[in-house]
């Protein structure tokens, strides 16, 4: 079966250092990945996806950047945090397009 | 654009009485719907999708949900609310032909004995 790990589950990091969130996916292959921001405990917000390996779309232009460099990973990273990166981070994967999202657990950042 | 709105930020209901959580949505060409539910702390769950076929769509934890094509709704079901039913619930739409899943604001449900 396929799970989805994300790491870690709580992160407080002081204002203008990086930040590095890692998402791996198993028991599938070439999944489509995303990473969520959800803040106030509310809405969530698309920030990356990504249908390959090396294909990232950025949905918001903003401090932080993803990668893939694995087929099932996925990564989330900023060089310097802000004070409005704090949130709840979630990441995503899904094949094909008449299928939902598989979310993992999230991760709390809290930016100081 | 193509989009999803939930209307109300919270619904309180009854245990035991009826729930309904509106979803409203905005696409071209056929739409590919779902709902999660969200506890505290938590990722999302999957509850049900609309993809095609019947209306009336069966999904999880005793959960249904309505299309209506002409009102462009989906709107999420229960007979009976139970306590434990309290939760963060959103709708999403797939947006193709990326694939990428664009989430309503969120609807709080609070189930009171």
């Amino acid at each position: 079966s396929q799970t989805i790990h994300q790491w870690p589950a709580t992160l407080v990091q002081p204002v203008g250092s990086p930040l590095s969130l890692e998402c791996t996916v198993e028991g599938t292959s070439n999944p489509n990945l995303y990473w969520y921001r959800q803040a106030a405990g509310r809405g969530l917000q698309l920030l990356f996806y990504s249908v390959g390996i090396g294909q990232i779309s950025s949905e918001v232009p903003q401090n932080l950047s993803a990668s893939r460099p694995q087929d099932r990973q996925f990564i989330l990273s900023s060089k310097k945090l802000l004070l409005s990166d704090s949130g709840f981070y979630l990441c995503a994967w899904t094949y094909g397009t008449r299928v939902g999202a598989f979310f993992g657990q999230g991760t709390r950042l809290t930016v100081v | 654009a193509q989009s999803v709105a939930q209307p109300e930020d919270q619904v309180n209901v009854a245990e035991g009485n009826p729930l309904t959580v509106k979803c409203t949505y905005s696409v071209s060409g056929n739409p590919y719907l779902f709902w999660y539910v969200q506890y505290p702390n938590r990722g999302l769950q999957f509850l049900l999708k609309y993809i095609t076929g019947d209306n009336l769509v069966k999904g999880s934890y005793g959960f249904e949900a309505e299309f209506n094509k002409s009102q462009t709704s989906f709107h999420l079901k229960k007979p009976s609310a139970l306590v434990s039913d309290s939760a963060l619930y959103f709708c999403a739409v797939r947006v193709t032909p990326e694939g990428k899943l664009i989430f309503g604001q969120g609807t709080e449900l609070s189930v009171k004995p």
